[in-house]
């Protein structure tokens, strides 16, 4: 599975739009982008997964650069209850093999009042 | 509410003991993930059971032992307890080796003294 990269720490301001960056410039053709999130004392959340599309659920929307080397989440209306650490994890989806996720250390986001 | 129970919720151990870790998986569920996060890290695949098989194991040692019950509940087992081994273990559910929709629970926090 490929590395991904992502800054430490980053905060925005309750109401905006809190845009989180990934980088994942090893990635194939074949690997998925995932974000999950942990809230303090949780266990890791999904919150969506990609393959080159753009892709929007009920909680984030994911931007996929057109070479794949990187992705931003996008929060589109942060509020207190979504800081959290935010995991990008980029991986193969196959069946018949296991389905583990490698976590990194996350990017923690502060959403301030 | 993920419907993903891990019992205990903490536990204090002593080095060299032993220690027995539930999990039970949302209903349905046949595959459940093992991961141990040490304090300011991300998750650490341990290991994966599918249909009560093992079915891959991240870098851990023989003394990290699991199980899966016909119930798909599962347990993780850890001997010889050392301090480094003081983390939060995570277990996550899912159907049919999927990452998306991986469940976690809240996790149980041990602490080896």
């Amino acid at each position: 599975d490929a590395k991904t990269t992502q800054p430490p720490s980053m905060d925005c301001a309750e109401g905006r739009a809190a845009n989180l960056p990934c980088n994942h410039s090893t990635i194939s053709g074949n690997e998925y982008v995932y974000w999950y999130r942990q809230i303090h004392s949780q266990g890791p959340q999904y919150i969506i997964h990609g393959l080159k599309n753009n892709e929007t659920n009920e909680m984030a929307s994911l931007i996929i650069t057109e070479d794949r080397k990187s992705s931003t989440l996008i929060l589109p209306h942060a509020t207190l209850r979504d800081t959290a650490v935010y995991y990008c994890i980029v991986r193969v989806a196959r069946t018949g093999a296991n389905s583990k996720l490698t976590f990194g250390k996350g990017i923690t986001l502060s959403v301030r009042p | 509410e993920t419907g993903v129970t891990q019992s205990p919720t903490h536990l204090i151990k002593t080095r060299g003991q032993q220690v027995t870790l539930r999990c039970s998986s949302q209903s349905g569920h046949n595959t459940v993930s093992w991961y141990q996060q040490a304090l300011g890290q991300g998750p650490q695949f341990i290991f994966q059971y599918y249909r009560e098989e093992e079915n891959g194991r991240g870098n851990f040692p023989p003394r990290f032992s699991g199980l899966q019950f016909p119930n798909y509940s599962s347990e993780l087992n850890v001997n010889a307890l050392e301090l480094d081994d003081s983390a939060l273990y995570l277990c996550a559910s899912s159907l049919e080796l999927r990452t998306d929709t991986q469940y976690f629970g809240p996790g149980t926090r041990l602490t080896v003294l």
